[in-house]
């Protein structure tokens, strides 16, 4: 079955701890996002990858890290995590990086809670 | 800047009447438009996407939407709302010229009330 794994689902944490959210996709896409979703604004990305080892600065990358080392997997990474990062992450792919028709698969998300 | 309004958050209506979702866009040239379902504890999924061509749209689970360009306008309907419609809705526009980048609106909770 096509689809993009997050990992964990929910998670309860410190300030300051830092820690990392997986995504892999299984459907060989090139292009993958990070976006994080909070009441009234949306989703909002955070970072992209075009193809293994180039990454971008998405809108709202302040406090976040990601790599893609491998096609499939795009960790997002939160070195010293703050209160306002506590939001609700996904994860999303699509096919190709040079044509903006192509619809996202979007994983299921993580729930971050940051104390 | 591309941006996104949804008017309404919430919309509320009861089953088998009308649903009616309004989007608007602002783009500097006419964009990719889209709309996302978002069910409870999961992710999106695409409901139908305008690229270019017919300017009526027909998506999953009876929605449709029509790009009316002089309005700015990507309105999604159903003709008869369904509990299962009960859902949060996001319209979603990238650039033709740029890579996949979606800039999303505020999204809309639609209640469906029996």
């Amino acid at each position: 079955e096509a689809q993009v794994t997050q990992n964990p689902r929910y998670l309860i944490t410190v300030t300051g701890k830092k820690l990392t959210v997986t995504c892999s996709q299984n459907m060989n896409h090139e292009y993958m996002s990070w976006y994080r979703q909070d009441p009234g604004l949306g989703l909002r990305q955070i970072y992209y990858s075009m193809n293994v080892e180039v990454t971008d600065k998405g809108d709202v990358p302040e406090g976040y890290k990601v790599s893609r080392k491998e096609k499939r997997n795009f960790p997002l990474i939160l070195e010293s995590p703050s209160p306002n990062q506590t939001s609700l992450y996904f994860c999303a792919s699509s096919l190709s990086s040079g044509t903006s028709n192509q619809p996202q698969h979007f994983g299921d998300g993580t729930r971050l809670s940051i104390l | 800047a591309q941006s996104v309004t949804q008017l309404g958050s919430h919309v509320s209506v009861s089953e088998g009447a009308l649903v009616l979702l309004r989007c608007n866009y602002s783009s500097s040239v006419p964009p990719y438009l889209f709309w996302y379902v978002q069910y409870p504890n999961q992710g999106l999924q695409l409901l139908l996407k305008y690229t270019t061509g017919a300017t009526l749209v027909k998506g999953i689970n009876g929605f449709e939407a029509e790009f009316k360009k002089s309005e700015t306008s990507f309105h999604l309907t159903k003709p008869s709302a369904h509990m299962s419609d009960a859902a949060e809705y996001f319209c979603a526009v990238s650039d033709p010229g740029g890579y996949n980048k979606l800039i999303f609106g505020a999204g809309t909770r639609l209640a469906v009330h029996p």
